[in-house]
């Protein structure tokens, strides 16, 4: 079974803070993808990042960056510098090469609040 | 309209009455699915559709039925709901059923009073 676990629930910051977010997660699967979404009050999510199992390189893209550790299961996100428009929950999710179906395996989210 | 967009935004129903979500993408997308958002709980995947076929049913009360009837549009008919099923509906798309990124709508908030 799959499990993606995001143990913060809560993160509250001052902007221009640093923020990371930590993701943990459990496969079988040999080949897998991560995903970050990010769920403003709005409702809807909004895709962030995907990477692949066989792609370690961490990446960045503009105030976002992603750590990936395959040794430890992880896919942690920070945020640089940030601002109130951060102010979200964010999800992390897991899908696993199937036959069909393209199954997401959500983290609880953690939710960020950036204060003035 | 671009994305995926969701009708209505906000729904107040009671438990004996007869509504109907409406999910369509604007990707050119062959996949979509409905997910259940409650407070609680992790995001749930409910059904998934590959070329109007279902290919996922995850366990999901007959109360809730969705219909495909092409690779753009996608519905939730909804009847004699309880108050538990009050949650955040949410439909995505992707190109395909296979492991792709998903982009999600807006949601509808559903209340079941």
């Amino acid at each position: 079974a799959q499990k993606v676990t995001q143990a913060q629930t809560e993160i509250s910051v001052v902007e221009k803070e640093d923020v990371t977010l930590d993701c943990v997660y459990e496969t079988r699967d040999t080949t897998y993808y991560l995903f970050w979404y990010k769920q403003p009050p709005s409702g809807e999510l909004v895709f962030l990042i995907r990477r692949n199992s066989f792609d370690e390189q961490n990446e960045i893209s503009g105030r976002y960056s992603w750590n990936f550790q395959k040794s430890t299961s992880s896919f942690n996100f920070t945020i640089t510098a940030s601002q109130v428009v951060d102010s979200a929950v964010y999800f992390c999710a897991l899908s696993s090469f199937k036959a069909a179906g393209n199954k997401l395996t959500f983290g609880g989210g953690t939710r960020v609040l950036v204060k003035p | 309209e671009t994305g995926v967009t969701q009708t209505p935004r906000h729904l107040v129903m009671g438990m004996t009455n007869k509504k109907s979500l409406k999910c369509e993408q604007h990707l050119g997308h062959n996949a979509m699915y409905w997910y259940k958002q409650s407070a609680k709980k992790p995001l749930e995947l409910m059904f998934v559709y590959s070329l109007e076929e279902r290919v996922e049913n995850n366990s999901v009360p007959s109360r809730f039925s969705p219909e495909c009837p092409n690779s753009s549009h996608l519905f939730l008919h909804l009847h004699t709901l309880q108050p538990e099923d009050s949650a955040l509906y949410l439909c995505a798309s992707s190109p395909t059923d296979r492991e792709e990124t998903q982009y999600f709508g807006p949601g509808t908030r559903l209340l079941v009073l």
